[in-house]
């Protein structure tokens, strides 16, 4: 059974970095795209980020491009998501989901249970 | 890239049906078969319910059931129970290779 176990979360001040990661079992991590989706406090789901199988394709939200970059390490079966930049707007809730099947279509199962991230001064 | 548009709220009694509708546009629901919806209790994560506008997961009742027509896909909830109230995600691949979500539907069983 897939499971899925994000870390790295907590309080950080603006402007400054961030590593998440993403702890895979259960499932051939290397067969599969992975996304990162965030959930700001009282709101909806924002997709962040996509990596595709192999980490060779990479696709982001407008919101986070340019200082978020998403990596995959299939030695480790782990999902990364690297945050520069912090803004206020970025506090929220990170899950990592795995793609439901090989290709990359946005389909998100399972999720992890998320880690917070608060950025605040 | 925009968000898909979800009705904020909808509820019914138990033993009713609910529909819950996701526009976007041709670049994304209209455009694909990767609609997908998911159901979020207070304080957990996320479930997928449907995939590719009208599949069911393995485990997922089958009192719930996807379409689509044009750039809306729907939800729909047969048999409410008390315990389908939480909120509901849709979700589209788009054109430029990224994922679109619905602002989220919170779902009151009455």
């Amino acid at each position: 059974q897939a499971q899925l176990v994000e870390s790295g979360g907590g309080v950080v001040q603006p402007g400054r970095s961030l590593r998440l990661s993403c702890a895979a079992s259960g499932f051939t991590f290397s067969n599969y795209g992975m996304h990162w989706v965030r959930q700001a406090p009282g709101k909806g789901l924002e997709w962040v980020a996509v990596t595709s199988y192999d980490g060779n394709d990479k696709y982001y939200a407008d919101s986070v491009k340019g200082r978020f970059t998403i990596s995959r390490d299939s030695s480790k079966n782990t999902l990364y998501l690297q945050m520069n930049s912090l803004r206020p707007e970025d506090t929220a809730v990170y899950y990592c989901a795995k793609e439901l099947t090989l290709i990359v279509v946005g389909c998100f199962d399972p999720w992890g249970r998320g880690t917070l991230v608060t950025v605040s001064s | 890239q925009s968000a898909l548009t979800q009705p904020a709220s909808v509820s019914g009694s138990p033993g009713q049906s609910i529909t819950i509708s996701c526009t976007g546009t041709s670049s994304d629901v209209g455009g694909y078969n990767y609609v997908s919806w998911y159901q979020q209790h207070p304080d957990k994560a996320p479930k997928l319910m449907i995939f590719d506008v009208s599949n069911r997961p393995s485990g997922v009742s089958n009192r719930f059931s996807g379409s689509k027509s044009g750039n809306t896909a729907s939800l729909t909830i047969s048999g409410l129970q008390a315990e389908d109230e939480a909120d509901y995600y849709c979700s589209s691949y788009t054109v430029a290779s990224t994922v679109a979500f619905g602002g989220g539907t919170k779902v009151t069983v009455l």
